[in-house]
């Protein structure tokens, strides 16, 4: 019972925008949308999240649809070390687990 | 820097050991969590403590048990390990929902242990 739907894998250049899509057409009210990511052989890690407003951080940004059905996650200038496995997850404010799907695989290559 | 850190990378073990998985954390996190991640089947959480000496079953907690005398350390325990028990083991950590934080549930992770059993 998927509540996110991801590409299975995409590809990206190096130096240009990597831009995954997430479609969660089911989301509460209550959830955030959480991006994290997971390089080869590493544990996930933190990226993103945002409720409904549009956000932005060091690493990336989050574009969040005003019906709140789909989002994307936005690396400005992907290198190497971004490709990985990038997961988007609904969670509320104080669930504790983490369900991550398949994810998207990303590549970026030279 | 923040920092998760789990006492093996690869550990392998013979069906019928005991064995045990550390976790330590250096955020004075309340909550901490272990995981399996499987090729097919994602992240699954198997127990999770809100607060030390505190424990809660997660999705598939048959055939574990876990520890948690001190803040900063979880432990995860196979008393009789299996060879469906092979997988990688993540630990994480997050603060306790609810205090003011601009990272709003944000679980930290360790590097991983793959374990084997053989």
């Amino acid at each position: 019972d998927a509540k996110t739907t991801q590409p299975p894998s995409m590809d990206c250049a190096e130096g240009r925008a990597a831009n995954l899509p997430c479609n969660h057409s089911t989301i509460s009210g209550n959830e955030y949308v959480y991006w994290y990511r997971q390089i080869h052989s590493q544990g996930p890690q933190y990226i993103i999240h945002g409720l409904k407003n549009n956000e932005t951080n060091e690493m990336a940004s989050l574009i969040i649809t005003e019906d709140r059905k789909s989002s994307t996650l936005i690396l400005p200038h992907a290198t190497l070390r971004d490709t990985a496995v990038y997961y988007c997850i609904l969670q509320t404010g104080t669930a504790s687990k983490l369900t991550f799907g398949t994810g998207t695989r990303l590549q970026v290559t030279l | 820097d923040v920092k998760v850190t789990q006492s093996s990378r690869y550990l392998v073990k013979r069906t019928g050991e005991k064995v045990f998985l550390e976790c330590v954390q250096d955020m004075d996190h309340e909550n901490m969590f272990w995981y399996r991640q499987d090729p097919g089947l994602g992240l699954r959480l198997i127990y999770f403590s809100y607060d030390v000496k505190m424990k809660e079953k997660g999705d598939i907690p048959e055939g574990y048990s876990v520890s948690r005398e001190k803040k900063e350390r979880f432990s995860l325990i196979l008393e009789s390990a299996s060879t469906n028990q092979t997988s990688m083991y993540l630990c994480a950590s997050r603060r306790r929902p609810g205090r003011r934080t601009t990272i709003y549930n944000e679980q930290f992770f360790g590097p991983g242990t793959r374990l084997t059993v053989l």
